[in-house]
């Protein structure tokens, strides 16, 4: 069956301009997870949302990042005056919430210029 | 909240020799231990898993080890080919979640694997 998917798989942005980045996880997985990942770096949490819960937003580095997600469906991350820093592999994640298997999306890569 | 460690940050192995990765969690509560490996340019994926009713759990060349007391867990990888070579990423949750927050998984910070032929 289809995987998660993510869009765009590149984005270039000129620094201080805010970016979207969007995020379709496997049909009936309730949990989803954004991570970032820098080159060459691991992974670094940045949300998690579970079925109706709270999101666990604990990742979040700063104010200029917040992601939204509909139901147990899409989510978008969105990055507010992107700084250069900012550049990295933005990867989402999803899973059955009983298993907490993950399958990763193939990633967006965001470069600030 | 859970924090993963994950040794060594690189291991490099001769083709056919064993490579053991090892991670340590602080959560007591954590129950659910997976392993991913991630190739060059690629996203991860899934090799192997284990939860906290087991001690072991193999699967060909792969088997993962859990010590509870300890608390710490390690992926053993036999016969290693250049194919294994890529960045291996422990992690463990909780999955009994809390009240009204949401506690997901707690990578390492990877070990990248060198097989030398």
């Amino acid at each position: 069956g289809a995987g998660v998917s993510q869009s765009p798989s590149n984005k270039v942005t000129e620094k201080g301009k805010d970016v979207e980045l969007r995020c379709d996880p496997i049909s009936g997985h309730t949990a989803l997870y954004w991570y970032r990942q820098r080159l060459g770096q691991g992974l670094e949490f940045l949300i998690y949302f579970q079925g109706n819960s709270a999101p666990d937003k604990s990742g979040l580095p700063s104010d200029r990042f917040s992601a939204e997600r509909t139901g147990e469906s899409v989510s978008t991350l969105t990055i507010q005056r992107t700084q250069q820093e900012d550049s990295a592999v933005y990867l989402c994640a999803s899973s059955l919430a009983s298993t907490a298997s993950l399958s990763f999306g193939p990633g967006t890569r965001l470069t600030v210029t | 909240g859970e924090n993963v460690e994950q040794h060594p940050s690189t291991l490099s192995v001769q083709e056919g020799d064993s490579a053991v990765i090892k991670c340590t969690y602080s959560d007591s509560a954590s129950n659910y231990f997976p392993w991913y490996k991630q190739e060059l340019g690629k996203r991860p994926q899934l090799i192997i898993d284990i939860r906290s009713n087991v001690g072991e759990k193999k699967d060909q060349r792969i088997a993962v080890t859990l010590n509870k007391t300890a608390k710490h867990f390690s992926l053993h990888i036999t016969e290693t080919q250049p194919e294994d070579s890529a960045v291996y990423f422990c992690a463990a949750t909780s999955t009994m979640y809390s009240g009204g927050g949401a506690d997901g998984l707690t990578f390492g910070k990877g070990t990248h694997l060198i097989i030398q032929p």
